[in-house]
């Protein structure tokens, strides 16, 4: 699978919209980016996925550039149960089973 | 609601004794999962099961045990042999067809620890 890279932390005030980098320039074509969160003492929540086109659901937006070496998770309008470690991981279109998360990055929304 | 259950939530284990961790989906997915997470690190995969009665080791399955008798249930065994069982344990499923394409959904964990 590609490497990730996130920034360890940051913050956000509540009602913003959070901004999450990820790179992932070693990317190849067939792997796909997920997110995830953990918040403290709970299993992993998916939040979204995509290839290459941008994505959108009920929890957050995913936009991929068009390059595929980065992307950005976007919760449009974060809480404070939006605190959390988020992941970002990138999956190869194969006989790939395990997810491999990294460090992640600890968002904290702050009131 | 559909989802994944675990138990229990925490578990505590004497030296030589095997415990078994639950792991139950109503998803109706195909494929199920264990992994274990130490703190401060990420997951590392224990088993794996893409249908029932069959199940592969990941990448740290020593000292670990699991069977996969019903669609619906993966449970976990961490028998005597493994040394350092202290962890939060995670199960997850998914649909078992083109895996990248499909998440994996986790269940709360099950935190052991050695008395």
């Amino acid at each position: 699978d590609a490497k990730t890279t996130q920034p360890p932390s940051m913050d956000c005030a509540e009602g913003r919209a959070a901004n999450l980098p990820c790179n992932h320039s070693t990317i190849s074509g067939n792997e796909y980016v997920y997110w995830y969160r953990q918040i403290h003492s709970q299993g992993p929540q998916y939040i979204i996925h995509g290839l290459k086109n941008n994505e959108t659901n009920e929890m957050a937006s995913l936009i991929i550039t068009e390059d595929r070496k980065s992307s950005t998770l976007i919760l449009p309008h974060a809480t404070l149960r939006d605190t959390a470690v988020y992941y970002c991981i990138v999956r190869f279109r194969g006989n790939d089973y395990k997810l491999s998360f990294g460090a992640g990055t600890t968002v904290t929304v702050r009131a | 609601d559909g989802g994944i259950t675990q138990s229990p939530k925490y578990l505590f284990r004497k030296e030589g004794q095997n415990v078994t961790l639950s792991c139950e989906q109503n998803l109706n997915h195909d494929a199920m999962y264990w992994y274990r997470q130490d703190p401060g690190q990420g997951l590392r995969l224990i088993y794996y099961s893409q249908i029932v009665n069959d199940f592969q080791k990941g990448d740290i399955a020593e000292g670990y045990s699991v069977s996969r008798e019903k669609k619906e249930s993966f449970p976990l065994t961490v028998t005597s042999a493994q040394k350092n069982p202290t962890a939060f344990y995670l199960c997850a499923s998914s649909m078992g067809r083109d895996r990248a394409r499909q998440p994996q959904h986790f269940g709360d964990g099950t935190r052991l620890s050695i008395l």
